[in-house]
């Protein structure tokens, strides 16, 4: 089945020590998207890629980066993580940008920063 | 900003029907999504509504009001299953989802 794959599903880090956390895609879809989602709040947009193309929000810090090597795998990578970026992170894709284009979302991985 | 508002919880028996509201207050519109989100999984998608109306999905069923900035999402002949938190979604231009903070749905025999 087509589908949404993010690795690992839980990461435990040490402050401050450089983790990457990777999603891939059967789907073939154009354009994907990494969330974080922090206990009881709405999934926050940190960046996305429309094909190779890298869209960065505005108040994502610069402790996140991302690389889009190929069009099946997308990567996170948080520099040095702090004791607040313990979060889900979700990665999602679509087909498209905009009108009724679904996002679909991975299962996620949950980061623990000690 | 985006301002997208639902309640934080609600309870309901099984068997019963629970309306989860959302108002939203975005620079733009083109589209509102609802998702299901349950403990420690990723949201999966329910529904999409961009036109005013009511959209039937078997039990569930989502509704748009664009001049008053307001959907609900309907949840018929509950089910203990549909015990998750419940995401609105506003997608105010090109590719991004506003999401809610989401409404804790518990079902109880």
């Amino acid at each position: 089945d087509a589908m949404v794959i993010q690795n690992p599903r839980y990461q435990v880090t040490q402050f401050g020590k450089p983790v990457t956390l990777s999603c891939s895609q059967t789907l073939n879809h154009n354009v994907m998207y990494w969330y974080q989602q922090k206990s009881s709040q709405a999934p926050k947009l940190l960046f996305h890629y429309y094909d190779k193309d890298f869209n960065n929000e505005a108040d994502t810090p610069d402790n996140f980066q991302s690389r889009r090597p190929n069009t099946s795998f997308c990567f996170l990578d948080i520099r040095s993580p702090g004791l607040g970026d313990a979060a889900m992170y979700l990665c999602a894709t679509s087909a498209e940008a905009g009108g009724g284009d679904t996002q679909y979302f991975g299962p996620g991985t949950r980061l623990t920063v000690l | 900003g985006q301002n997208i508002d639902q309640p934080t919880e609600m309870t309901a028996t099984e068997g019963a029907i629970v309306q989860i509201n959302c108002t939203y207050q975005t620079s733009g519109f083109n589209g509102l999504f609802w998702y299901q989100q349950h403990a420690g999984e990723a949201p999966t998608f329910l529904s999409y509504n961009v036109l005013d109306g009511l959209e039937e999905k078997g039990r569930f069923s989502s509704f748009l009001s664009r001049s008053k900035g307001y959907s609900y999402l309907l949840l018929k002949e509950l089910q203990m299953k549909d015990s998750a938190s419940y995401l609105c979604a506003v997608r105010d231009g090109d590719y991004k989802l506003s999401f809610g903070a989401g409404t804790t749905v518990t079902v109880r025999a």
